[in-house]
């Protein structure tokens, strides 16, 4: 699977859109994009996931760019309970390889 | 749907005992469970894959005879830690897979502290 590269931490307003940058530059053409959170002390919780399109849903959206080099979650309203480790993860559509890899995410904290 | 329930959500153990997690897919079938562990402040690291009856696989460096796994049941995994040592203290985190299913479903965890 790619690699992924997240900026270590990251400050929102609350209220503001959450802006949270991913670099996947080794993708593939046959690997998604999945973004999880972890809130503290609980397990992850599946955000969304795309291939190459724009995708949302009712809690963000996910902008891939053209060349799927890079990607981006966005939180359109943060709000305090957006605060927690947001992890990009890449990974391929064969279903006999579904582990998921985690790296060391983004530290999202909602200022008030 | 896709709930991902783990019993206990924390346990203390004193050094040198075992300690059982479960993991139950409560409203799916899930062909495949994961195991992750968690250390204070860092990410999760896959432990083993396991499939409903068959032998789990674990990653390198993760020793399958300290960490038992069983799958079996398509809504039950447990993991057994044997003879616990403080060094086990960790977040263990479980998720399921449904049949042929993309989407991984995370457990909410359980904190072990071994004292």
């Amino acid at each position: 699977d790619a690699k992924t590269t997240q900026p270590p931490s990251m400050d929102c307003a609350e209220g503001r859109a959450a802006n949270l940058p991913c670099n996947h530059s080794t993708i593939s053409g046959n690997e998604y994009v999945y973004w999880y959170r972890q809130i503290h002390s609980q397990g992850p919780q599946y955000i969304i996931h795309g291939l190459k399109n724009n995708e949302t849903n009712e809690m963000a959206s996910l902008i891939i760019t053209e060349d799927r080099k890079s990607s981006t979650l966005i939180l359109p309203h943060a709000t305090l309970r957006d605060t927690a480790v947001y992890y990009c993860i890449v990974r391929g559509k064969n279903f006999g390889n579904e582990k998921l890899t985690f790296g060391t995410g983004t530290r999202l904290t909602i200022i008030p | 749907g896709a709930v991902v329930s783990q019993h206990p959500s924390w346990v203390i153990c004193k050094s040198g005992t075992s300690v059982k997690i479960e993991c139950r897919s409560l409203d799916f079938q899930a062909t495949t469970m994961f195991w992750y562990r968690q250390f204070p402040k860092q990410s999760l690291m896959l432990m083993a894959t396991s499939n409903e009856g068959s032998k789990a696989t674990y990653e390198q460096g993760v020793e399958k005879d300290k960490f038992l796994i069983n799958h079996a049941s398509l809504t039950l995994s447990t993991l057994t830690v044997t003879s616990a040592h403080p060094e086990d203290s960790s977040f263990y985190i479980c998720s399921a897979r449904r049949d042929r299913g993309r989407m991984q479903y995370f457990g909410p965890g359980t904190r072990l502290t071994v004292t």
